[in-house]
C-alpha cells in the first residue's frame, strides 16, 4: 500500500524567493517518486520524478527534489519563484520497477501563489 | 515525447443525458489506461483502470454501470458517463502509462471539463 501526504495546501511567496514544497510518502516497497504541477482546468504536466537513480532530481524550470529514504520524503524546491510558477502542485507515488502496475497515488496537493 | 489528448475539452449536457469522454494515445500504444476524477480544489481520484481487449478495473466506490469504459483499441479509451447529474459535475482526466528511457510513467491528457445542468 502506498500514500502520500503533502503538508500544507497553501503556499504563498514572494517573487524571487525560495519555494519549498514538501512531501511525504509510505510505500511498502521501494518507489518511484514524481512531482506533477498543474494549472487551472488543464492536465497534469510531469516536473520531475525519482525512479532510483540519483536521490537529487532536476526537473524542468528550475526546479528539483531530493529523495531521502530515511525520511520517506520528497520536497520539491526552486532557488526563485517566478509568477509563472503559481499553480497546483501534486506529489505522487507508484511501486517501483518491481511488481509495478503503473498505478498513481496522489497527495491532495499544494496550490503555490506567487505575490509579486 | 508521448503524447495523449482528450475530446472534448469541456462538455455541458442536460441531466439524464449520457456523456462520451474519448482518451487517444497518439505517437504509442497503450495497452493499460488511467481514468481519474477531480472535483475543484481537489486531488486526483483515480477511477478506474481501461484494459484493452477486456473489462475495466474500477476502484472502490465507483458505479461500473454509471461510468461506462470501452478500450476499444492500442490507442482509444473511452469513458462514458451514463445518465448524468449535476453531481457527476467534474474535471475528468485519462493517463496513460509508457517508458521514458525504460522508466515508468504516465502521460496525462488534458482533462474534460463536464458539466450537467
Amino acid at each position: 500500500a502506498q500514500s502520500v501526504t503533502q503538508l500544507g495546501s497553501h503556499v504563498s511567496v514572494s517573487e524571487g524567493a525560495l519555494v519549498l514544497l514538501r512531501c511525504n510518502y509510505s510505500s511498502s516497497v521501494p518507489p518511484y517518486l514524481f512531482w506533477y504541477v498543474q494549472y487551472p482546468n488543464q492536465g497534469l504536466q510531469l516536473l520531475l520524478k525519482y525512479t532510483s537513480a540519483a536521490t537529487l532530481v532536476k526537473g524542468i524550470n528550475g526546479f528539483e527534489a531530493e529523495f531521502k529514504k530515511s525520511e520517506t520524503s520528497f520536497h520539491l524546491t526552486k532557488p526563485s519563484a517566478h509568477m509563472s510558477d503559481a499553480a497546483e502542485y501534486f506529489c505522487a507515488v507508484t511501486p517501483g520497477a518491481a511488481g509495478s502496475n503503473y498505478k498513481l497515488t496522489f497527495g491532495k496537493g499544494t496550490l503555490l501563489t506567487v505575490n509579486p | 515525447g508521448a503524447v495523449v489528448s482528450q475530446h472534448p475539452s469541456w462538455v455541458i449536457c442536460k441531466s439524464g443525458t449520457s456523456v462520451k469522454i474519448e482518451c487517444r494515445s497518439l505517437d504509442f500504444q497503450a495497452t493499460t489506461m488511467f481514468w481519474y476524477r477531480q472535483f475543484p480544489k481537489q486531488s486526483l481520484m483515480l477511477m478506474a483502470t481501461s484494459n484493452e481487449g477486456s473489462k475495466a478495473t474500477y476502484e472502490q466506490g465507483v458505479e461500473k454501470d454509471k461510468f461506462l469504459i470501452n478500450h476499444a483499441s492500442l490507442t482509444l479509451s473511452t469513458l462514458t458517463v451514463t445518465s448524468a447529474h449535476p453531481e457527476d459535475s467534474s474535471f475528468y482526466i485519462c493517463s496513460a502509462p509508457g517508458t521514458t528511457r525504460g522508466y515508468n510513467e504516465q502521460f496525462f491528457g488534458p482533462g474534460t471539463r463536464l458539466t450537467v445542468l
